[in-house]
């Protein structure tokens, strides 16, 4: 497995604001992702993120508003931009790592936002 | 087309007793690896257990082991001797994998309550 860490665990933004969440993981992995989790709900893939090249939103998610860094292989940040209260959510981070011939996921421990 | 459907919003079980959580896909792909998470209240995704679509056996880790009806296309998730610390959201994933980099599809969850 692996040690996955975020920062901020939780934060209360004002609107129209903008919140970097970081993503830490202790070994090299080639493929980041970004969840968000809205109230109640399963998660939703916003992006993959991987090292030296664009994020590959999914539908529905755009750079403006969701724009990543990957600068290295054990690093990443999410940007929730110009904030409303619809982007409270839980967001995590998770990545790949090979297990028994096949990739499993491991998810960071989330970060809770409230955008009042 | 919802790809992974969980039917069970909620269930409870009474502690020490064993639970069934259900579980069914769709796939297409002969390649898929079908995933249970944990989600306590704090937010964290807990990886439980992995069943590969070519995988022979059910999966077991501990307490939880996977009932996989491939003919059926479900995999339900069985916790014996539950615990109250059980209490949590559980999610149920697919990865086709077929397709690596088309990431994971998670289910609605269900949330299980242990009654003391």
């Amino acid at each position: 497995s692996a040690v996955i860490s975020q920062k901020p665990s939780r934060d209360i933004c004002q609107r129209g604001t903008s919140l970097t969440i970081q993503c830490q993981v202790d070994s090299q992995v080639t493929m980041m992702f970004w969840y968000r989790q809205q109230p109640g709900q399963s998660l939703t893939l916003i992006a993959t993120a991987n090292q030296g090249s664009e994020a590959t939103y999914e539908s529905g998610f755009v750079i403006d508003k969701f724009p990543i860094s990957r600068p290295n292989l054990t690093f990443s940040t999410l940007t929730v931009s110009n904030m409303s209260p619809e982007d409270s959510s839980i967001y995590l981070c998770s990545v790949d790592l090979p297990t028994g011939g096949t990739y499993e996921q491991y998810f960071g421990p989330g970060t809770r936002l409230t955008v009042t | 087309a919802q790809k992974i459907t969980q039917t069970q919003p909620g269930m409870f079980v009474q502690e020490k007793e064993a639970v069934t959580l259900d579980c069914t896909y769709d796939t297409s792909d002969p390649s898929y690896g079908l995933f249970w998470y944990k989600q306590p209240s704090s937010g964290e995704m807990i990886f439980l257990i992995y069943q590969g679509s070519y995988d022979q056996q059910n999966a077991t880790e501990g307490r939880y082991s996977l009932n996989f009806q491939k003919a059926r296309k479900s995999a339900n998730l069985v916790i014996s001797a539950s615990q109250l610390g059980d209490s949590a959201m559980y999610f149920c994933a697919m990865r086709e994998l077929d397709n690596y980099g088309q990431n994971f599809v998670f289910g609605p969850g269900t949330r299980l309550s242990v009654l003391p």
